[in-house]
């Protein structure tokens, strides 16, 4: 299962918006409404802020939203803060019964 | 509040046998809304999902780990366990625990992460 594709890094200034991308196949993110989405500061433990392609946990901000078309799921923050700069991460459940990970974007806030 | 705790060595020899145990704390291992998950993540590197368990001991595995990945489940501890075999250089990476609400994939409490070395 080869890892879902994201890219490497993305940048947006205070009070911008920003939109990560999140590209996989027909044998994961086509196949299901099963994305989630990962906020990771530095030493810290990966924090779940958007399950299903788009449901927000409890406490999350409603700044952060996703979506889906086809095989590609989105990330989008809105109005970006200081404490929003952080590595994101992307999962999707497979057609195989497991999960696969994005590789990875680092958010930098101007 | 929910709580996950990693525990097992820190320093594990090349071709031996990684062990680590979960214990979760404030809410029971045994309730069918969840899966229990392993996550790792190699030094500088992206998250990996290395397998998860239901409470009825039902595994999943990522399948290029399959041939050496063992998760467990011991519902009277309220704890589950991952060993890893034939352990690398490679295999070195911070461990992660992970609750999986309604399904895999939606890890929705972690626990802090334990940095397990492949070294002689």
């Amino acid at each position: 299962q080869s890892a879902l594709t994201q890219p490497a890094s993305v940048s947006g200034s205070p009070g911008q918006s920003i939109t990560i991308s999140c590209t996989g196949t027909s044998s994961d993110v086509g196949s299901y409404n099963y994305v989630s989405w990962y906020q990771q500061h530095p030493g810290k433990a990966p924090k779940l802020m958007i399950y299903d392609v788009s449901k927000r946990p409890s406490g999350v901000s409603n700044r952060f939203s996703g979506s889906k078309s086809g095989n590609t799921a989105s990330l989008t923050i809105s109005g970006l803060q200081a404490e929003d700069e952080a590595d994101y991460y992307c999962s999707s459940y497979t057609t195989s019964g497991t999960v696969v990970f994005g590789g990875g974007t680092k958010l930098t806030v101007l | 509040q929910v709580q996950l705790q990693e525990s097992g060595p820190g320093l594990v020899k090349p071709s031996e046998t990684l062990s680590l145990t979960c214990t979760v704390s404030g809410d029971s291992i045994s309730n069918s809304y969840y899966y229990w998950a392993w996550i790792r993540q190699p030094p500088g590197k992206g998250l990996a999902w290395i397998g998860s368990i239901y409470y009825s001991g039902t595994t999943y595995y990522n399948m290029s780990l399959k041939s050496r990945v063992t998760i467990s489940i011991d519902t009277s501890k309220n704890q589950f366990s991952l060993k890893l075999s034939s352990v690398t250089a490679a295999d070195t990476a911070v461990y992660y625990c992970a609750r999986e609400y309604g399904g895999l994939g939606k890890s929705d409490y972690w626990g802090q992460g334990i940095l397990v070395t492949v070294s002689s």
